[in-house]
């Protein structure tokens, strides 16, 4: 079993609709990443969270410790939305360690 | 202000061969992490660099290698190369003090023939 799980691993919505994707993970952590992967590979960090939740535009991220669960939530989503998005733990060694991805994709 | 940039693009090797991935961290950081993509994969790391010194290690062989210089940029050497090693290979720039916030360049894609 992965130390960094992502749900769904693949995503096909309409624009507009308001988007989930999970990521579980099993190790103690100093710091959860959402990153954002456009094809091409170039990766754009969206938020850092080690606890609560952070909002930017149409992107939110929450987390809890407790559960050793975060989700990141579009609103309103768009086409140019559709990217993979990659959950990623900072480990208590300092070692961060990557989920496989979600791949999203919205339908104009 | 330039971000974090890695040359070659893109690259094709043949087995058995050597190949060497260079990186130009964010200006102003001092620390440059390696990451290996495999297709359809998340990143995997490699190996982190700060001062010229390798400061951690994930789990590659010793194959993989690598080299800081002293204006922080950073070279990724494979030698003897195998079809597995074919991936996105990422280059991510930090100041180690706020070893979170890492800035990731575009990635050389390699591939082993």
């Amino acid at each position: 079993k992965n130390e960094v799980e992502q749900s769904p691993q693949n995503l096909t919505a309409q624009e507009g609709e308001f988007i989930t994707i999970n990521c579980s993970y099993s190790v103690g952590i100093s710091a959860l990443h959402w990153l954002q992967q456009h094809p091409g590979g170039g990766i754009v960090s969206l938020f850092m969270l080690s606890s609560g939740k952070k909002k930017h535009g149409r992107l939110i991220a929450t987390i809890n410790i407790q559960e050793k669960h975060s989700s990141l939530h579009i609103t309103a989503s768009h086409p140019r939305d559709s990217a993979v998005y990659i959950c990623a733990v900072w480990n208590r060694d300092d070692k961060i360690i990557f989920g496989k991805g979600t791949r999203l994709h919205i339908l104009p | 202000d330039a971000g974090v940039t890695q040359s070659p693009t893109h690259l094709i090797k043949t087995r058995g061969q050597q190949v060497t991935l260079r990186c130009s961290p964010k200006s102003g950081h001092d620390t440059v992490s390696w990451y290996q993509q495999a297709l359809g994969q998340g990143p995997q790391f490699i190996f982190q660099y700060y001062e010229e010194e390798e400061r951690q290690r994930g789990n590659f062989p010793d194959r993989f290698s690598g080299h800081q210089f002293p204006n922080y940029s950073s070279e990724l050497n494979v030698n003897a190369l195998l079809l597995g090693d074919s991936a996105l290979y990422l280059c991510a720039s930090s100041l180690l003090r706020s070893n979170y916030e890492q800035y990731f360049g575009p990635g050389t894609r390699l591939t082993v023939t």
